[in-house]
């Protein structure tokens, strides 16, 4: 079965600093993804970075970038440069698999919920 | 990516009552995934979608409480049978068109009973 850990319930930052969102998985799997989304108080999943397992760089996406540390089993999120528009929950998510039943299908992490002070 | 519109957004029901929750998808996609998120907490996959056969539910979901219609590539509904109040929660419908790409989500339907 996959599991995805997010140890950090609530997390504080000031504005334009950088701040680290933390997850770990769990998978017997040797292909897999990992995403990360952000949910702001309106509902809306909002989709932030991917990062496959044999992808050998980490991913970025503008402000966001993916530590991917394989062997440790991360996927932890960084923001550069906070905003106070960052503030919002985010979920680190997992799919195992490339394709058949696996299509799609994320587990979820308990997500941390992200405070910008400005 | 392509774009989901969900609907109502959110609404308030009795107890007993059903609510149909609509998605609609601007292309065609193979499966898709319908969650719930219970106050404070993650999303749980209630079930998949398939078009043109019976969803596959998640253990703890059933049909008669959450039957799911799937009835081309770009529509499928979900109903919330015979709520309680512990059946306040957010709802999402979610998929994907290609492999190795975001799963794309609809603007959540945000339900209380009442």
């Amino acid at each position: 079965a996959q599991k995805i850990t997010q140890t950090q319930p609530g997390m504080f930052v000031q504005e334009k600093e950088a701040v680290t969102l933390d997850c770990t998985y769990d998978t017997s799997d040797q292909s897999y993804g990992l995403f990360w989304y952000k949910q702001p108080s309106s509902g809306e999943m909002i989709f932030l970075i991917y990062q496959g397992s044999y992808d050998e760089q980490n991913a970025t996406e503008g402000r966001y970038s993916l530590n991917f540390q394989k062997a440790r089993k991360s996927a932890n999120l960084v923001i550069s440069a906070s905003q106070l528009g960052d503030s919002a929950m985010y979920f680190c998510a997992m799919r195992v698999g490339a394709g058949g039943t696996s299509y799609g299908k994320l587990t979820f992490g308990q997500g941390t919920i992200l405070t910008v002070h400005p | 990516s392509a774009v989901i519109s969900q609907k109502p957004s959110r609404d308030i029901c009795q107890r007993g009552t059903s609510l149909t929750i609509q998605c609609q998808v601007d292309s065609q996609v193979t499966m898709m995934f319908w969650y719930r998120q219970q106050p404070g907490q993650s999303l749980t996959l209630i079930a998949t979608a398939n078009q043109g056969s019976e969803a596959t539910y998640e253990s703890g979901f059933v049909i008669d409480k959450f039957p799911i219609s799937r009835p081309n590539l770009t529509f499928s509904t979900l109903t919330v049978s015979n709520m309680s109040p512990e059946d306040s929660s957010i709802y999402l419908c979610s998929s994907r068109t290609q492999i190795n790409t975001e799963a794309f989500f609809g603007q959540g339907t945000r339900l209380t009973v009442v």
